[in-house]
């Protein structure tokens, strides 16, 4: 199947600092990437939808200052956590549609798992 | 009310055993239905896909859906300590741009 990377897989970061997770789609161009979190024995809550030479779409409730969304080209989206504190540790995952599969079939990331110290 | 409804569990099983789970919804314009597997500390890897009603069959996993009742089953035959992972549904429809999922269903399959 389509293959989404995700990098890092694990970061730790110190209070107040600012980290860069990166989403690529490495067979296919993903003009639509998602972006989710997830609480421990929760399920996936999306964040935001990257689409790619546009502004992301928040979800409500969701600070777009605080993540920071950029999907500069068709294989590659970016979330910035940006002034971290430890109520942002979690596990964020993100995925991607290929448009040139089934019309709503998703592939997603391996997942990071941000560490806020 | 949420869109999906999925019972948590946790479920355990013994190895061999048939495993159901199931999720409900409330949108009558769902018409793609996912089943998702979760690992701990990793992503969700696509499992099965169905549209619209029916069933489908890939190996040991049936999915099913029921459109009438607004309700999706996935089953596991013969399951195996492997399968142990969280189970996530997902839906979506033509036209929507995000998926809805369900909160996922713990499933411990012992040896």
């Amino acid at each position: 199947g389509a293959v989404v990377s995700q990098h890092p897989s694990w970061v730790i970061c110190k209070s107040g600092t600012s980290v860069k997770i990166e989403c690529r789609s490495l067979d296919f161009q993903a003009t639509t990437m998602f972006w989710y979190r997830q609480f421990p024995k929760q399920s996936l809550m999306l964040m935001a939808t990257s689409n790619e030479g546009s502004k992301a779409t928040y979800e409500q409730g969701v600070e777009k200052d605080k993540f920071l969304i950029n999907h500069a080209s068709l294989t590659l989206s970016t979330l910035t956590v940006t002034s971290a504190h430890p109520e942002d540790s979690s596990f964020y995952i993100c995925s991607a549609r290929d448009p040139g599969r089934l019309n709503t079939e998703a592939f997603f990331g391996q997942g990071t798992r941000l560490t806020v110290v | 009310q949420k869109e999906v409804e999925q019972d948590p569990g946790p479920l355990s099983v013994p190895e061999g055993a048939i495993v159901s789970l199931n999720c409900t919804y409330s949108n009558s314009a769902f018409q793609y239905f996912m089943w998702y597997r979760q690992y701990s500390r990793k992503g969700p890897e696509l499992l099965m896909y169905t549209y619209s009603s029916g069933n489908k069959e890939d190996g040991r996993f049936t999915a099913q859906v029921d459109k009438s009742s607004k309700y999706i089953s996935l089953f596991i035959r013969d399951s195996q300590p492997s399968d142990s992972a969280t189970y996530l549904c997902a839906m979506s429809a033509e036209g929507y741009n995000q998926f809805y999922f369900g909160t996922g269903t713990s499933l411990t399959v012992i040896p």
